[in-house]
């Protein structure tokens, strides 16, 4: 089992539908939550953080965390063409290092 | 601020020979990773630095690599004899341990050995 699970994609979705973007991570003493933004041929770009269980929204971006459940997922409402690039779930561990996913590639049709 | 500072941008070199990745993080930060990234293997954690002291160097793939930090402004990443395998596009982050863990990327280096 990979310590940081997404589903590659791609996935795609209308302009103005929602996104949703899933994780699932297997250490328990993982503290910290991440998501990145990845365009193609760029550095990835934290746009989302979250530590505690719950919702957090930030504009369009909603990151929603069960720790129970090992789970953290990404929502953008009102998706546009400009959302299309891979975004990549980071957890930092109890062991102390932050392990990124493999990403999802999210196309938004116009 | 700059952001981190990654040089050079594009480096093709040929197998055998040295190829030295340069890095400059965010003024201010104490921690500096080194990532490697693949389209087969993703983003890989090679080595991460805290105060300029190698903390887990476990993702280096081979003696073949090796990093230095030698103060709280500059890193380096050294592969030397360079193979075709190790093509791939070098990323820098750095990041704050009193505020958060989350890291800032530099625009990383696209190496190709041939």
């Amino acid at each position: 089992q990979k310590e940081v699970e997404q589903n590659s994609g791609p996935l795609s979705v209308p302009e103005g539908a929602i996104a949703s973007l899933n994780c699932t991570y297997s250490d328990r003493g993982s503290q910290s939550f991440f998501w990145y933004r990845q365009y193609s041929g760029k550095s990835p770009e934290l746009i989302m953080f979250i530590y505690s269980n719950g919702d957090k929204e930030d504009g369009r971006f909603t990151a929603q965390l069960n720790k129970a459940s090992q789970y953290v997922s990404l929502l953008i409402r009102d998706s546009q063409p400009s959302d299309s690039a891979t975004y990549l779930c980071a957890v930092f561990t109890g062991g102390f290092k932050t392990i990124f996913g493999a990403g999802t590639r999210l196309f938004v049709k116009a | 601020d700059a952001g981190v500072i990654q040089s050079p941008r594009h480096e093709v070199t040929e197998m055998g020979q040295e190829v030295t990745l340069r890095c400059k993080p965010i003024s201010g930060h104490d921690y500096l990773f080194w990532y490697r990234q693949t389209m087969m293997r993703g983003l890989e954690l090679l080595i991460y630095f805290n105060n300029n002291v190698p903390i887990d160097d476990s993702g280096m793939p081979e003696d073949r690599f090796s990093a230095k930090m030698p103060n709280a402004s500059f890193s380096t990443l050294k592969i030397q004899p360079s193979e075709p395998r190790d093509s791939a596009v070098y990323f820098c982050a750095s990041s704050f341990r009193r505020q958060t863990y989350e890291q800032y990327f530099g625009p990383g280096t696209r190496l190709t050995v041939t």
